[in-house]
């Protein structure tokens, strides 16, 4: 089966500079690559997707770029904030199955 | 529009019992999907429900079985339960044409003692 590696685990930026999150992913049928938020004692959040037929997709602040060859997929935040402080997991999906696998999550910390 | 509505929020129970969750799937979703987060961890898929049937199973054991209501509400059930089911349940509905548009739900919060 699917398997998503995620790194790194915990990463602590100044207000304002640029976080980037990496996944990579086993089943080169995957096709759809969601990344969540999941704020404490919340339920997670979909933030940006993208398909393997994209390889960047961008909404405000958050962008997600695709590697198919190499298997690997990342999220960068530009101009954190306090409030993107949250755990980040990346996740993949298709190649027949209907399940998404996550990967085990990021802690991202944004120091005011 | 309610969202998707999970209950119990917290639940304790004792090694050895069984447990049943339940999920209430948001307006117009068919789709439910029953997801394990363990401490630290990221969700982990135990199956998903269409049309009351079981479509697709995780790597969890029979202990762990579902069902799939005519109005699309879904349970999960454990038995036997172990110190290590302890984690946070996590409900997701979704359209069957659009099956990873997951919208997720709060969470039931077991505890195993």
């Amino acid at each position: 089966g699917e398997n998503v590696e995620q790194h790194p685990s915990t990463l602590s930026v100044q207000e304002g500079d640029s976080a980037v999150i990496k996944c990579t992913y086993s089943d080169s049928a995957s096709n759809y690559f969601p990344w969540y938020k999941q704020e404490l004692g919340k339920r997670p959040q979909l933030i940006i997707d993208i398909r393997s037929n994209v390889g960047e997709k961008k909404d405000q602040r958050i962008a997600v770029t695709l590697n198919k060859t190499a298997k690997h997929f990342s999220l960068h935040i530009t101009e954190t904030q306090p409030e993107d402080s949250a755990v980040y997991f990346c996740a993949a999906g298709g190649a027949g199955s209907y399940q998404l696998t996550f990967g085990k999550g990021t802690k991202l910390s944004v120091i005011p | 529009d309610a969202g998707v509505t999970q209950s119990p929020t917290h639940l304790i129970k004792t090694r050895g019992q069984q447990v049943t969750l339940r999920c209430s799937p948001k307006s117009g979703h068919d789709t439910v999907s029953w997801y394990q987060q363990a401490l630290g961890q990221g969700p982990q898929f135990i199956f998903q429900y269409y049309e009351e049937e079981e479509r697709q199973r995780g790597n969890f054991p029979d202990r762990f079985s579902g069902h799939q209501f005519p109005n699309y509400s879904s349970e999960l059930n454990v038995n036997a339960l172990l110190l290590g089911d302890s984690a946070l349940y996590l409900c997701a509905s979704s359209f069957l044409s659009d099956i990873y548009g997951y919208t997720f739900g709060s969470g039931t919060r077991l505890t195993v003692v």
